[in-house]
């Protein structure tokens, strides 16, 4: 009964290669959004939706595609992977537009070797 | 330069003993505050939320005070424990219909036995 889960945990891959990794929530929020964390911790947002509807979309690489099939599911395909890109993955979700606060998922490690 | 700013960077403490982690924001309008904790491999958790009119929040051993006019919040951990360590938190979030929410670089709390 996880609210918020995003696969895979661990994600290790070579660079150039595309990857996708997935998140779901069952809270029944309107907006979900997608974080990178840095390996100095750093929390910083990337993409939001709001209903399956772009409203946040931060200076991020145009290799990074966010999709919401609906307003449970928001996805995140990256191509062309690079070192860089390396980092901690986490989704989250709110009711509104996280003025009500957010709920987080565990996570996905990215490692681009 | 950061809207939300905490300090200190890093904290090393004995287990049992009191610590305050501080945070001043200048984002306006302000909407609400909130705490989240994040344990080691897992996703932030909300540990308090205050709205501009609340001075004082307490969850457990934990203490959040805000001071509107100034834009100062400090988080206080009471009797701290070995569980207490993690990274805080904080962000804020305008009063507007985009909600959208800062977030500080956060405070890494390490308590030692």
């Amino acid at each position: 009964d996880t609210a918020v889960s995003q696969t895979p945990k661990y994600l290790v891959t070579q660079m150039g290669n595309d990857k996708s990794i997935k998140c779901e929530q069952n809270l029944g929020h309107d907006t979900m959004y997608w974080y990178k964390q840095d390996s100095k911790k750093f929390l910083k947002i990337m993409f939001s939706y709001n209903n399956k509807e772009l409203i946040i979309n931060e200076t991020v690489p145009n290799r990074f595609s966010p999709k919401s099939p609906d307003k449970a599911h928001l996805n995140l395909h990256i191509n062309s992977l690079e070192l860089g890109d390396s980092a901690v993955y986490f989704c989250a979700s709110s009711q509104r537009t996280g003025r009500d606060g957010y709920t987080f998922g565990s996570g996905t490690r990215l490692t681009v070797v | 330069k950061n809207q939300v700013e905490q300090s200190p960077q890093s904290l090393i403490i004995l287990e049992g003993k009191n610590c305050t982690l501080q945070c001043n924001y200048t984002v306006s309008p302000f909407s609400n505050l909130r705490w989240y904790k994040q344990d080691t491999g897992r996703g932030p958790v909300s540990l308090t939320i205050m709205t501009f009119s609340e001075n004082t929040k307490s969850n457990g051993r934990y203490t959040a005070t805000l001071d509107a006019d100034t834009k100062q919040s400090s988080l206080h951990i009471t009797a701290s424990q070995l569980s207490d360590s993690a990274s805080y938190i904080c962000v804020v979030s305008f009063r507007s219909n985009a909600g959208k929410s800062t977030f500080g670089d956060g405070t890494t709390l390490t308590v030692k036995p």
